[in-house]
């Protein structure tokens, strides 16, 4: 079945560390998103891709970094900078065209982060 | 800029009873326009969409909304509330060369 996985489900981050978020997928499409949600704030844009090796800022990428070497994975850093990582972390895909607004986004089931 | 505000952080209603989730949007040009389900501790799932064709969009659950430039809303109306509809919805606007923007939600309770 085609779909986007996101691992670890919990993660736990002491402070000053890094932490990786995972996230792939195998719906051949070739653009990603990451999303954080707060209570009561809905969803915020950390970073995008559209394409492979490229990926633009969104409105809260300070404190997060991304790589897109290949098409199916879209990991997430979240580094030392971040002074506020507790959160429940979305990724999402598109087809070419998902930022004409033509398709809506497939989500994963998130990763929870804490910090402890 | 691009923003969506949804009026109501909360809504509840008794089962078998009308829904209603307001949204409305702010764009400069002619958005798309989604309506997203979360359940607890889950990813979101697409209810429906509206991408400038026909104005009533139906989606799945029963759920459908109706785009109305004049008022720019896009509410989601469902005729009878059912226990499992209870979850988190999120209206979304999108428009060329961006990312999805997001409301803030509004939690939905259905009482027996």
């Amino acid at each position: 079945d085609g779909g986007i996985t996101q691992s670890p489900k919990y993660l736990f981050r002491k402070e000053g560390q890094n932490v990786t978020l995972s996230c792939e997928q195998n719906l051949n499409h070739d653009a990603m998103y990451w999303y954080r949600q707060d209570p009561g704030q809905g969803l915020r844009l950390i970073y995008y891709s559209q394409i492979v090796n490229d990926f633009q800022k969104g409105d809260i990428a300070e404190g997060y970094s991304v790589s897109r070497e290949k098409k199916e994975s879209f990991p997430l850093t979240v580094t030392s900078a971040q002074k506020n990582p507790t959160a429940f972390y979305l990724c999402a895909s598109s087809p070419i065209g998902g930022d004409r607004g033509i398709y809506g986004y497939t989500f994963g089931s998130g990763t929870r982060l804490t910090v402890v | 800029a691009q923003s969506v505000t949804q009026l109501d952080s909360h809504v509840s209603v008794s089962e078998g009873t009308p829904v209603l989730l307001r949204c409305n949007y702010s764009s400069s040009y002619s958005p798309s326009l989604f309506w997203y389900v979360q359940h607890p501790n889950k990813g979101l799932q697409l209810l429906l969409k509206y991408t400038s064709a026909a104005t009533l969009v139906k989606g799945i659950n029963g759920f459908e909304a109706e785009f109305k430039k004049s008022e720019t809303s896009f509410h989601l109306t469902k005729p009878s509330a059912h226990m499992s509809d209870a979850a988190e919805y999120f209206c979304a606007c999108n428009q060329a060369g961006t990312a999805l923007i997001f409301g803030k939600g509004t939690t939905l309770s259905v009482s027996s």
